[in-house]
């Protein structure tokens, strides 16, 4: 496997289940971050984890509880979701770069197939 | 705060036609600004990038993107559309705060006809 894979492609779950969505990356990178695209809206940040910490929560609901157990692995557990939920979650991961000519570091980040989720 | 917008959520052309999809960026020092390519059902694949290097930037598929600072501008072109550049695409900016927050546009779907 190379880039960044994910699994399932695709989750049909009701509102009681408790399910996981897995983001494995084989790029050696440093962070990796969980996104939510629904239909007519912008690409929305959840979480990132930068070295297995999280730097960043972007007021997630509870719902949706994040796992990041080695700089490769990303877990996202899903449970007690709602409709509104159903969307397609990517994962990406990055790796610190220096910029050759301004000296300021930047992140190129490389994004993961997606989850296709329904919450019925 | 640094923002983005893509101007036009859908845009159409011809196969053959040239591409142009805007870009505008707002941000308060040099940024770094990216071009991504999204295909149905896929996740998301880098087009190009510019960091502060050649103002005019090639990337993949034959695509290209030109930074303007002037005009605050990222635009991506293509010289000549084929039918499998039909896709979505989004403009980023990467937060310069050292978050490592990327801030994305809404997107614009390109259609190309036949």
């Amino acid at each position: 496997e190379t880039g960044v894979t994910q699994t399932p492609r695709h989750l049909v779950m009701g509102m009681t289940n408790k399910k996981s969505l897995k983001c494995e990356q084989h790029l050696g990178h440093n962070a990796m971050y969980w996104y939510k695209q629904s239909a007519k809206k912008p690409l929305e940040l959840m979480f990132v984890y930068n070295f297995k910490e999280q730097t960043e929560n972007n007021s997630v609901p509870s719902r949706f509880s994040p796992e990041c157990p080695n700089s490769s692995h990303l877990f996202l557990h899903l449970h007690t979701l709602q409709p509104e939920d159903s969307a397609l979650y990517l994962c990406a991961s990055s790796q610190d770069v220096l910029g050759r000519t301004s000296g300021r570091w930047y992140n190129e980040q490389f994004f993961g197939p997606g989850t296709r989720l329904t919450v019925l | 705060a640094q923002s983005v917008t893509q101007l036009g959520s859908h845009v159409s052309v011809s196969e053959g036609a040239l591409v142009l999809l805007r870009c505008n960026y707002s941000s308060s020092v040099p940024p770094y600004l990216f071009w991504y390519v999204q295909y149905p059902n896929q996740g998301l694949q880098l087009l190009l990038k510019y960091t502060s290097a050649a103002t005019l930037v090639k990337g993949i598929n034959g695509f290209e993107a030109e930074f303007k600072k002037s005009e605050t501008s990222f635009h991506l072109t293509k010289p000549s559309a084929h039918m499998s550049d039909a896709a979505e695409y989004f403009c980023a900016v990467s937060d310069l705060t050292g978050t490592y927050k990327y801030i994305f546009g809404t997107g614009t779907r390109l259609k190309v006809l036949a």
